[in-house]
């Protein structure tokens, strides 16, 4: 069984400060999306990374993807109030069909002025 | 227009009552999906459906029974509404293209008391 995990669960960080949440996965895959979600809100896509080493860059977001590790991280410079929100991780599980997708529990982030 | 559409947005009910909840699509997708948020929990897939003949059990299905009525609808039942189904839910649909992420309705909340 696939297990997702991300770390920090809860982060509060200073506006203009940089931090990096984690995604850990347990088993084999090489598909790899982040998902923001604001309060009471849907999940909007950020970043879909599908092979070892990729880079995505959004703005003040970057994610990346290192599947030998089994890790994917979203590096966050120079936070501002915005992009107060949680944020997910969710893995490919059904070995490249793409039907099924293993979430982690979300990185909630506060950003303070 | 949202191109995901649940209905209803909110809904409060009593245990024991049969409960649908509705979600339409105009992405033209082939695969539609039911998730389930619960806080801290990330989400947990229920069903999914490939096309109007082809239905599949999620990881948490017991329950919940769904219905493809056509390629744009698909449809979350309960059949008799037990507290600890009180959750977030939310319809997503996707092409089935590994390089596009799956695409979220802006969810359900249900209560169930």
């Amino acid at each position: 069984e696939l297990k997702v995990e991300q770390n920090p669960l809860f982060l509060s960080m200073q506006e203009g400060k940089n931090y990096t949440i984690y995604c850990n996965y347990s088993t084999t895959s090489d598909r790899l999306y982040w998902y923001r979600q604001d309060p009471g809100k849907s999940l909007e896509s950020l970043f879909v990374l599908l092979s070892n080493g990729a880079v995505k860059q959004e703005g003040r977001l970057m994610a990346s993807l290192d599947t030998k590790a089994r890790l994917s991280t979203l590096h966050i410079t120079a936070a501002v109030h915005d992009l107060s929100a949680t944020y997910f991780c969710a893995v490919d599980d059904s070995g490249g069909s793409n039907y099924k997708l293993t979430f982690g529990k979300g990185t909630l982030l506060t950003v303070n002025p | 227009d949202a191109d995901v559409t649940q209905t209803p947005r909110n809904r409060i009910t009593k245990t024991g009552k049969r409960i649908m909840l509705e979600c339409s699509q105009t992405k033209g997708h082939d695969r539609m999906y039911w998730y389930r948020q619960d806080p801290g929990l990330g989400l947990q897939l229920i069903y999914y459906s490939f096309d109007v003949k082809d239905i599949n059990k999620g990881e948490i299905s017991d329950g919940y029974s769904v219905s493809r009525q056509a390629q744009a609808k698909f449809s979350l039942s309960l059949e008799s509404a037990i507290p600890n189904q009180t959750a977030l839910y939310f319809c997503a649909t996707s092409d089935g293209t590994v390089n596009q992420p799956q695409h979220f309705g802006d969810g359900t909340r249900l209560s169930i008391l």
